[in-house]
């Protein structure tokens, strides 16, 4: 079963860091680009950063840029999203997901792990 | 990256179709065929239902539909059914590596 388990999330504080894990299992996960997206509570979906299935492309919004970290190990299946200088406004459930190598459609989903950032 | 702008709401009786839309600019929905939408239940994982504009993964009812003019893309629910009901989001790929969601709208089934 092609399945993506995000881990990792949590409270913390204002400024602090956080690092998220997203393990993939029933595919060549070294084959599909892959990205993190966030949901706020209540809110719509936020696209937060991309990476090539080799890791040598990576891109994020501008919201998160210069703050967060995306990489992978391929060795692994494992998919991960440093956090650090965290705001009040990245609390979010944070999506790992799969680019289904056409249009830029993201066709699996993790359950997703909840962020919360506190003062 | 401003996000695609999408109604909050639609509704439909049982068996109706309703169309909702998501208009972007000419940087995103106007310049590209990478259009997909997403059907998100309460407390679940978004899920893919259409992209490349209308193209329908397998496993999607063909009761699902998409379609794109201009800056504007629209998702048509016909005959609709009591699980339809869902939040629902377009994404547009927007150059450069990045993709923008819409707001969301969500879907009333009367």
């Amino acid at each position: 079963e092609v399945q993506l388990v995000e881990s990792g999330g949590g409270l913390v504080q204002l400024g602090g860091s956080l690092r998220l894990f997203c393990a993939a299992s029933g595919f060549t996960f070294s084959s599909y680009e892959m990205n993190w997206v966030r949901q706020a509570p209540g809110k719509g979906l936020e696209w937060v950063s991309y990476i090539s299935g080799s890791g040598s492309n990576i891109d994020y919004a501008d919201s998160v840029k210069g703050r967060f970290t995306i990489s992978r190990d391929n060795a692994k299946n494992s998919l991960y999203l440093q956090m650090n200088s965290l705001r009040a406004e990245d609390t979010a459930v944070y999506y790992c997901v799969r680019d289904m190598g056409r249009g830029w459609a993201l066709d699996i989903w993790g359950q997703g792990t909840m962020v919360t950032v506190s003062s | 990256q401003s996000a695609l702008t999408q109604p909050p709401s639609a509704s439909g009786s049982p068996g109706q179709s309703v169309t909702i839309s998501c208009t972007g600019t000419s940087s995103d929905v106007g310049a590209y065929n990478y259009v997909s939408w997403y059907q998100q239940h309460p407390g679940k994982a978004p899920k893919l239902m259409i992209y490349e504009v209308s193209e329908r993964p397998s496993g999607v009812p063909d009761r699902f539909s998409g379609s794109k003019s201009g800056n504007t893309a629209s998702l048509t629910v016909s005959g609709l059914q009591a699980e339809d009901e869902a939040d629902y989001y377009c994404c547009s790929y927007a150059g450069s590596k990045k993709v923008v969601f819409g707001g969301g709208t969500k879907l009333t089934v009367l």
